[in-house]
């Protein structure tokens, strides 16, 4: 268990449609960062989050957005979604301070949009 | 921008075999690099790190090298098992706390 909560585990929705997903961070961790795992993609990064505010911005689509509440939990919502947005969506925590040296994975959040 | 390259695809040694995963990396700051394996169902997980050059990761028999002068950190180990299965992907941390993945390699040991 790495500390990490993401939920929903599992979502199906129709094209077109929004959703959100959560994500609680390890206790303490103030960074959070979104990825997106497609079939032979890899881990995509989508954006990171440091104590409430945007850090780093990947490749992450103008229909794509994120935010980091003052408790530290995330949610990135996704919306006009497509076909091509099935993928699973993990998030990540770290300590952020200097060189962390680690990424706390939840276990992340499989979309499939039909 | 900072990158990571790495074996692309499926690896398929026996058990036994020794394994050698190629990881090279691009930037311009000081990384760290890691290792993280991705068993099937679960998220990431961190394998092995160095933190600097020169610094060796070890873990469970695997081990790699911090090369600076070839940028590289490829994963290595003499003997596999079945048990090492998974999805290996190579990574680096930035001095922005960003963390860049290459695409993963899927480890299959034949029994």
């Amino acid at each position: 268990d790495s500390g990490v909560t993401q939920t929903p585990k599992h979502l199906i929705t129709a094209t077109g449609q929004r959703v959100t997903l959560r994500c609680s961070p390890r206790s303490g961790d103030l960074s959070v960062y979104w990825y997106q795992q497609s079939l032979d993609q890899g881990l995509q990064f989508l954006i990171q989050y440091y104590n409430g505010e945007e850090r780093a911005k990947g490749n992450i689509l103008e229909r794509f957005s994120a935010q980091q509440f003052p408790d530290l939990h995330s949610e990135l919502n996704l919306s006009s979604l497509e076909l091509g947005d099935s993928a699973l969506y993990f998030c990540a925590s770290s300590v952020d301070s200097g060189l962390s040296g680690e990424l706390f994975f939840g276990e992340g959040s499989r979309l499939t949009v039909l | 921008g900072d990158s990571v390259v790495q074996t692309e695809g499926q690896v398929l040694p026996s058990e036994g075999d020794s394994l050698i995963v190629n990881c090279s990396y691009e930037t311009t700051q000081y990384p760290s690099l890691f290792w993280y394996v991705q068993y099937p169902g679960e998220g990431p997980q961190l394998h092995l790190k160095a933190m600097k050059a020169n610094d060796k990761g070890r873990n469970k028999g695997f081990e790699a090298m911090y090369r600076k002068e070839t940028t590289s950190f490829h994963l290595e180990k003499d003997s596999v098992q079945e048990s090492d299965s998974a999805v290996y992907f190579c990574a680096l941390e930035n001095t922005g706390n960003q963390f860049y993945f290459g695409t993963g390699t899927s480890l299959t040991v034949i029994p």
